[in-house]
């Protein structure tokens, strides 16, 4: 089965810095990569995702790049606001017929004010 | 749309009983998810069904978990007899063929 790694488990950063944080998958058929934000105490939302036909997506201060031949992607989050601060999670997944996401295990990010 | 329901928010059972939870999906997805959360396993998918069929039972921890889909608006996530260590956050999503909507979760708690 699908195997997803994240990386880092906890990072803080000062408001306004950007923050990065890194999965690598195993299963190359993998071709959906979402990525998830929970806050304490709530569900996971999906706050961006991206398909192994594009390389990257941005959405405002949010973006996510893919490298297929290495097996990783990664999130990216600029001008990082304390309301940021939350439990991220990526995953993966291959859309044909199996439908099941791998979840990573979660960073957390504190944004400092 | 009042997305995922799940219900009850939060069970206080104990040990040896029976615990029901309650999933209603998005109203159009084929695929329903059950999953659990811990600080040890972060989230681990239990099932998942499409169009009311289970597909992957994989993930099922022991054969005290069981699953049922009966309809297309309606699954339960069944532990008998629950355990201490089944305590975590149980949450179900739905999705229309990727992207999975979460509901708000329980949290189950056996003494």
């Amino acid at each position: 089965g699908e195997n997803v790694e994240q990386h880092p488990s906890t990072l803080s950063v000062q408001e306004g810095d950007s923050a990065v944080i890194k999965c690598t998958y195993s299963d190359s058929a993998s071709n959906y990569f979402p990525w998830y934000k929970q806050e304490l105490g709530k569900r996971p939302q999906l706050i961006i995702d991206i398909r192994s036909n594009v390389g990257e997506k941005k959405d405002q201060r949010i973006a996510v790049t893919l490298n297929k031949t290495a097996k990783h992607f990664s999130l990216h989050i600029t001008e990082t606001q304390p309301e940021d601060s939350a439990v991220y999670f990526c995953a993966a997944s291959k859309r044909a017929g199996a439908n099941n996401l791998f979840f990573g295990t979660g960073t957390r990010l504190t944004v400092i004010p | 749309d009042a997305g995922v329901i799940q219900s009850p928010r939060h069970e206080v059972t104990e040990m040896g009983q029976e615990v029901t939870l309650r999933c209603k999906p998005i109203s159009g997805h084929d695929y329903l998810f059950w999953y659990r959360q811990t600080m040890m396993r972060g989230l681990e998918l239990l099932i998942y069904f499409n169009n009311n069929v289970p597909i992957d039972d994989s993930g099922m921890p022991e054969d005290r978990f069981s699953a049922k889909m009966p309809n297309a608006s309606f699954s339960t996530l069944k532990i008998q007899p629950s355990e201490p260590r089944d305590s975590a956050v149980y949450f179900c999503a739905s999705s229309p063929g990727a992207k999975a909507f979460f509901g708000q979760g329980t949290r189950l708690t056996v003494v």
